[in-house]
């Protein structure tokens, strides 16, 4: 069974540009959580998706936003970059039950310039 | 809001040595899981806990669930240079209510040959 794949794996981009993530769950996953993670943050949770509705959001501002689809194919979308938003996003799917594990994928290093 | 602390931040250790990492939350909890992250690459589930003293073991790691499931620990016997990594506790589920996975700060690992 394929893992889960994102894309693209790396990014360059300057400030005030807006970019898009991809993510493909595992085949009968459908839910796709979404995480930041810096050197100083550590791993932070940006949301949470299941069958296309966002199910859970963590504390980041409006720039940050995403969308399912209906084959539980996810985006997430960061408009108005910042410096500080360079990181590495990752991508997390899931089966539906509450305590599933979180299969992540390899993630997409974005740098911000 | 909820707390989870993760003691050591790092640890360097002599292979062979043993080691082990803590995961202490404020709130009470359904049960936790445990990731690894090795230099470079995601997030890999290793277990979950559920029950209330559980204790379950993978080869060289034992992982224990408190009493009061608001701690946890995972030890690794005699570690190795394929141990290297961040080892993060992920708390879940808070008593009844579904809730977003959120990511201790993590503990580094180093196991000097």
């Amino acid at each position: 069974k394929a893992g889960v794949t994102q894309t693209p794996r790396y990014l360059i981009k300057t400030r005030g540009q807006q970019v898009t993530l991809s993510c493909s769950p595992i085949s009968g996953h459908r839910s796709v959580s979404w995480y930041q993670q810096t050197p100083g943050q550590g791993l932070q949770f940006l949301f949470e998706y299941f069958s296309e509705t966002q199910r859970n959001k963590g504390n980041f501002p409006g720039r940050f936003s995403g969308r399912q689809f209906s084959n539980s194919r996810s985006e997430m979308n960061v408009s108005t970059l910042e410096l500080g938003d360079s990181a590495l996003y990752l991508c997390a799917s899931s089966l539906a039950q509450v305590d599933s594990p979180l299969h992540f994928g390899n993630g997409t290093r974005l740098t911000v310039t | 809001g909820q707390q989870v602390m993760q003691i050591p931040q790092y640890q360097h250790v002599q292979e062979g040595e043993d080691f082990t990492t803590y995961c202490n939350s404020s709130t009470t909890l359904s049960n936790i899981q445990w990731y690894k992250q090795r230099p470079g690459g995601h997030p890999v589930f290793l277990i979950q806990l559920v029950k209330s003293g559980e204790v379950k073991k993978q080869k060289r790691l034992t992982f224990q669930f408190g009493e009061a499931k608001k701690n946890s620990s995972l030890h690794i016997t005699a570690t190795q240079t394929t141990d290297v990594g961040t080892y993060f506790c992920a708390p879940y589920g808070f008593q009844t209510s579904y809730d977003k996975v959120i990511f201790g700060p993590g503990t580094s690992l180093s196991v000097i040959p």
